[in-house]
């Protein structure tokens, strides 16, 4: 009930393309699901971040979209390029104000 | 610039000696968090502050100490570093009841 799992675990994308990840989860008390973007040696940054009650919320090249019913969520990268490459971590914050976080996608932008 | 700052940024530790990472903040959040993050995988959260109210995690271990003596600042201590627990550990604040918890850049531990 408290996962959030996470796919792909690796991503190979060619520069100008477009980058999918996918976040699936269970506990419908979540309530905010946000994207962090990690580089390596570094903390992660808030990349995007979405409420249930919002289908689509874009921010320059970055989109998520959100499924409710389905309870599925995805981050789109639009024209990724090779600065886009780092590692993305989709999460959703339960009840208790704590992230759930999915495991991770390593996403490399091929120039 | 408001922010996180960690020290150090990289911190090598023999094993079984004690090691005390350090987090500040000048966001002036009242909730702080520790994480614990391996090679490849999902932050892992170890304990938080919701101002000096202090919560622990049911599975992190007792080798893992915290203290915040004020706002700004928070500690991990940890009293006998094994080999397990060389980490990226990383420090995050964020606003009673908000949804946005912001990282610091983390301190890199290894235990030799």
């Amino acid at each position: 009930q408290q996962q959030v799992k996470q796919s792909p675990q690796s991503l190979i994308v060619q520069k100008g393309g477009i980058s999918i990840i996918n976040c699936a989860y269970e506990n419908t008390a979540f309530d905010y699901f946000p994207w962090y973007q990690q580089f390596p040696g570094k903390g992660p940054a808030l990349l995007i971040a979405i409420r249930p009650d919002v289908s689509e919320k874009k921010e320059g090249r970055f989109t998520i979209s959100f499924n409710k019913s389905a309870k599925q969520f995805s981050l789109h990268i639009m024209d990724s390029q090779p600065g886009d490459s780092a590692t993305y971590f989709c999460a959703a914050k339960d009840s208790n104000y704590q992230l759930i976080w999915g495991a991770g996608t390593k996403l490399i932008i091929k120039p | 610039d408001a922010m996180v700052i960690q020290n150090p940024r990289y911190q090598v530790t023999q094993f079984g000696k004690p090691v005390t990472l350090s987090c500040s903040q000048t966001l002036n959040h009242n909730v702080m968090y520790w994480y614990q993050q391996k090679s490849s995988q999902a932050p892992k959260l170890l304990f938080h502050y919701y101002d000096k109210d202090f919560n622990n995690e049911a599975d992190t271990p007792d080798n893992f100490q915290s203290r915040r003596p004020n706002t700004s600042f928070c500690f991990l201590d940890i009293r006998s570093p094994g080999l397990g627990d060389a980490a990226m550990y990383l420090c995050a604040t964020s606003t009673a009841g908000a949804d946005t918890q912001y990282f610091g850049p983390g301190t890199r531990l290894t235990v030799l």
